[in-house]
C-alpha cells in the first residue's frame, strides 16, 4: 500500500484556519485520497476525499497538489470540537484502509 | 451520511469468557465490513475483512479461532472474542463499505471498549 506521512501534532487557535499537510509521494494514479478524523473514544469519522481536483464540503476543503504527491486538509475556522486525530489515507480499488499515525490537532481557545 | 452502529459500546467480562460485538449498517447495505482494534494512544490496526456470506480474511498475526467473525447479512457483522484474556482489552471498531466502485469510502461505528478482568 502507498504510504502517507503526516506531522505528529499541530496546534491551532480557535476561529482560525488550519492547514493539515499530508505527503504521499508514492501515490498511484488510481489512489483516492481520503481524510478521516477520530475524536477521543470514538470511531473515525469520514471528512473528505478527492482524486485530482480540489474538493469542498461542509466540513472541510481538500487541496491536492498538481503532481498528487501531497495534499492539505483545510479547516476554515477551527473550533474546540475539531480537536481530534486526523488521518490521511490512500484508498485504491477497494482495499482496506491502512491507518498511519495521523496528526493530533489541538485547538486553543 | 451512512450510519454504522455497534453494540455494546462498553463491556467488561471475566477472563476466560466470550464476548460478542455487533456491527450494523443502519441505512445502507454493507458489501464489506472491516474490524479494527485500537490500543490507547495508538492508531487503528486492521484485524479482518469480511464479505457478506463468505469467510473473513484475517490479517497476519490475528488468530481466527480467537476472533470469530460472522457477516451473515448485508447489514450485520459480529465479532466474538473467545476465551478473552486481559491482553484482549482494547477498543474494537468496525467499519462498513456499501459502494462497490470508487471512491470506496468506509463508514465507522462508534467503537466498543472491551475490558477483560
Amino acid at each position: 500500500d502507498a504510504k502517507t506521512t503526516q506531522p505528529n501534532s499541530m496546534e491551532s487557535n480557535e476561529e482560525e484556519p488550519v492547514h493539515l499537510p499530508c505527503n504521499h509521494s508514492t501515490i498511484s494514479g488510481t489512489d483516492y485520497i481520503h481524510w478521516y478524523r477520530q475524536l477521543p473514544s470514538q470511531g473515525p469519522e469520514y471528512v473528505i476525499h478527492g482524486l485530482t481536483s480540489n474538493v469542498n464540503n461542509r466540513m472541510a476543503s481538500l487541496a491536492i497538489a498538481e503532481d498528487r504527491k501531497s495534499s492539505t486538509l483545510i479547516l476554515h475556522r477551527a473550533t474546540l470540537r475539531d480537536a481530534a486525530v486526523y488521518y490521511c489515507i490512500l484508498n485504491n480499488a477497494g482495499n482496506m484502509l491502512t491507518f498511519g499515525g495521523g496528526t493530533r490537532l489541538m485547538v486553543k481557545p | 451520511g451512512a450510519v454504522v452502529s455497534q453494540h455494546p459500546s462498553r463491556v467488561i467480562c471475566k477472563s476466560g469468557t466470550s464476548v460478542k460485538i455487533e456491527c450494523r449498517s443502519l441505512d445502507f447495505q454493507a458489501t464489506t465490513m472491516f474490524w479494527y482494534r485500537q490500543f490507547p494512544k495508538k492508531s487503528l490496526m486492521l484485524m479482518a475483512t469480511s464479505n457478506e456470506g463468505s469467510k473473513a480474511t484475517y490479517e497476519q498475526g490475528v488468530e481466527k479461532d480467537k476472533f470469530l467473525i460472522n457477516h451473515a447479512s448485508l447489514t450485520l457483522s459480529t465479532l466474538t472474542v473467545t476465551s478473552a484474556h486481559p491482553e484482549d482489552s482494547s477498543f474494537y471498531i468496525c467499519s462498513a463499505r456499501g459502494r462497490v466502485g470508487p471512491p470506496y469510502e468506509q463508514y465507522f461505528g462508534p467503537g466498543t471498549r472491551l475490558t477483560v478482568t
